[in-house]
């Protein structure tokens, strides 16, 4: 089976940064996505990691370390609208995405 | 606009009841999939279609039970639904045949079993 942990909650102050964890034990391994999903809406993709390193979109930069089946979003500068739930998801080599319970992240003013 | 309409938004059923869900996508997609969201647990994914053909069914109870007429559209009917079922019931697209190709998902059904 594919098992993804990732916190269940985190607070952080508005212009702060945030590092949201995801570790991994899959089968296989075909990339690793990350979700926003603000509540009651529907997820939205974020960032795509399929080989070691940052990728860096403006605000937000995702990391992966496939030896150490790791991966962590980073959240700079905070604003009150990235108060949301982040879906950490691995691809694995049955080619379909197994998600993290998500990180409830609340930006205090 | 995510691409994926999905509607109802919301649904109360009774366990007697019998309801569909529906799925839209305007992205030109081959692949589409229902997940079901319970609080605090991870998406768990029900049912996969690529190219109109069911290719994955995760041990669902057939209480649930897909329909995809075409590559747009994707349908799940619901019957004798039990209060556990009470859910974010997702659906999502995708270009199946990409390893980097997200998921597009819809805002969601919220469904309660009363």
């Amino acid at each position: 089976g594919q098992n993804i942990d990732q916190p269940t909650e985190m607070t952080a102050t508005e212009g702060a940064i945030v590092q949201i964890n995801c570790t991994y034990q899959t089968s296989g391994f075909n990339g690793l996505f990350w979700y926003q999903q603000h509540a009651g809406e529907a997820p939205t993709f974020l960032s795509y990691n399929v080989l070691d390193g940052l990728e860096e979109k403006g605000r937000f930069s995702s990391f992966l370390s496939r030896s150490k089946g790791y991966s962590y979003l980073l959240l700079k500068e905070l604003q009150m609208k990235d108060s949301a739930s982040y879906l950490c998801a691995v691809r694995g080599d049955d080619y379909k995405l197994s998600f993290g319970a998500g990180t409830t992240v609340t930006v205090r003013a | 606009e995510t691409g994926v309409t999905q509607t109802p938004r919301h649904l109360v059923m009774g366990m007697t009841n019998k309801k569909s869900l529906k799925c839209e996508q305007h992205l030109g997609h081959n692949a589409m999939y229902w997940y079901k969201q319970s609080a605090k647990k991870p998406l768990e994914l029900m049912f996969v279609y690529s190219l109109e053909e069911r290719v994955e069914n995760n041990s669902v109870p057939s209480r649930f039970s897909p329909e995809c007429p075409n590559s747009s559209h994707l349908f799940l009917h619901l019957h004798t639904l039990q209060p556990e079922d009470s859910a974010l019931y997702l659906c999502a697209s995708s270009q199946g045949d990409r390893n980097n190709s997200p998921l597009h998902f819809g805002n969601g059904t919220r469904l309660t079993v009363t």
